[in-house]
């Protein structure tokens, strides 16, 4: 069962263009994650978000976690070639694994920035 | 802070020999490492969860005893592939996750990228 579904697989705007990735579950979260991983690398945490309707900025990137926790957004505006990489959303749920803090990955979304 | 550093980040090694990953949390004391596999195009598969001084724990369908985990201390974290083969080449990552009440986020190391001949 995929507890958590990550939308778009992929992207690909041009520079200047605003985008949005979409984290969602049917579940609610404890908390949730999203990376950032280019390739040949590890992810690099962006941010954690933890309490519902919580709203955290990253220079250009805006992180909503939703009311009731089970669904997440990173929007990023005026996206520039710097952005391209893999999305990653992750998160951690009530009675899964959350003793050990266990992660639930997202497919990802790769985003592609042209010039 | 919360660096994570893997070694080797590349490894090619003939098949039937055995590849040990290291793991380590620079600057924190990690309560949990965790490895995953990553394959082209794919986001992240757990493999196992470990914590220092006790037995790692493994996802379904993970052979542990091929996929050896040691978790010495609250920095260090190994991941040992045994008699591998070219089906084990992969990119394995592992991550670390800080004492409570953070522990749900976890830093990731830079990969290594393991290549079976």
């Amino acid at each position: 069962t995929q507890l958590l579904e990550q939308s778009p697989q992929f992207l690909s705007i041009q520079e200047g263009e605003n985008l949005t990735v979409y984290c969602n579950s049917s579940s609610v979260f404890s908390s949730l994650q999203w990376y950032r991983q280019e390739p040949g690398e590890g992810p690099v945490l962006l941010v954690t978000v933890v309490t519902g309707g919580e709203v955290k900025k990253l220079k250009r990137l805006t992180f909503q976690f939703g009311d009731a926790r089970k669904d997440s957004s990173l929007h990023i505006t005026a996206a520039q070639p710097g952005d391209t990489g893999l999305y990653l959303c992750a998160g951690a749920f009530l009675g899964y694994g959350g003793s050990q803090g266990n992660l639930i990955f997202g497919k990802g979304t790769k985003l592609s920035v042209k010039p | 802070g919360a660096v994570v550093s893997q070694h080797p980040s590349r490894v090619i090694c003939k098949s039937g020999t055995s590849v040990k990953i290291e793991c380590r949390s620079l600057d924190f004391q990690a309560t949990t490492m965790f490895w995953y596999r990553q394959f082209p195009k794919q986001s992240l598969m757990l493999m196992a969860t470990s914590n220092e001084g006790s037995k790692a724990t493994y996802e379904q369908g993970v052979e542990k005893d091929k996929f050896l985990i040691n978790h010495a201390s609250l920095t260090l974290s190994t991941l040992t592939v045994t008699s591998a083969h070219p089906e084990d080449s992969s990119f394995y990552i592992c991550s670390a996750s800080l004492r409570a009440p953070s522990r749900e986020t976890q830093y990731f190391g830079p990969g290594t990228r393991l290549l079976v001949l």
